[in-house]
């Protein structure tokens, strides 16, 4: 019954080896949001789509990229993974309309060594 | 700017006692959304308690209660007859922008722990 689903659960990469997340939503929603969470502290929201619009948060570092190729799907690639990523990464959907709450996946943990 | 702040990092509570979790946020937009959100050991968030900027009245989701006080700026989470199962990371959020590309933005949290 899973209805936003990222996949793995877990990720061991090396240091500079490009790697990419994957989120998948059931719900039909039209956002979609990456954000990364790291150990102890707030999750911070990376980007987000609305249907197709992309929208890049100022701070978000050019190391950081998205695809979302339909509804259902998103990605998160990371071109060159610096020990400094290593995180919680969430994606989360809403339908984008006023008094909705965010849904979120379980999460992929990103360990870079 | 600190949008949405969380000042106690841990909190301890008796089980089946009441806890309070204090959460202020600051904004000048006059339509706001405020989320709970709890965050268990495994990672992932979930959703708890809503509350509207027009709401006129505190929202209520089974133990959850949000104590909003708008003139303040403060919307505390109130978990009553805590379990066990409720120990976890708790964290506020506020939905900021416009209908179409609201941002959920997050405070830094508080763990809370439910001792037997």
């Amino acid at each position: 019954d899973a209805m936003v689903i990222q996949n793995p659960r877990y990720q061991v990469t090396q240091f500079g080896k490009p790697v990419t997340l994957s989120c998948s939503q059931t719900l039909n929603h039209n956002v979609m949001y990456w954000y990364q969470q790291k150990s102890s502290q707030a999750p911070k929201l990376l980007f987000h789509y609305y249907d197709k619009d992309f929208n890049n948060e100022a701070d978000t570092p050019d190391n950081f990229q998205s695809r979302r190729p339909n509804t259902s799907f998103c990605f998160l690639d990371i071109r060159s993974p610096g020990l400094g990523d290593t995180a919680m990464y969430l994606c989360a959907t809403s339908t984008g309309q006023t008094d909705t709450e965010a849904f979120f996946g379980q999460g992929t943990r990103l360990t870079v060594v | 700017a600190q949008k949405i702040t969380q000042t106690q990092p841990g909190m301890f509570v008796q089980e089946k006692e009441a806890v309070t979790l204090d959460c202020t946020y600051d904004t000048s937009d006059p339509s706001y959304g405020l989320f709970w959100y709890k965050q268990p050991s495994s990672g992932e968030m979930i959703f708890l308690i809503y509350q509207g900027s027009y709401d006129q009245q505190n929202a209520t989701e089974g133990r959850y209660s949000l104590n909003f006080q708008k003139a303040r700026k403060s919307a505390n989470l109130v978990i009553s007859a805590s379990q066990l199962g409720d120990s976890a990371m708790y964290f506020c959020a506020m939905r900021e922008g416009i209908s179409g590309t609201y941002k959920y933005i997050f405070g830094t949290g508080t763990r809370l722990k439910v001792l037997a």
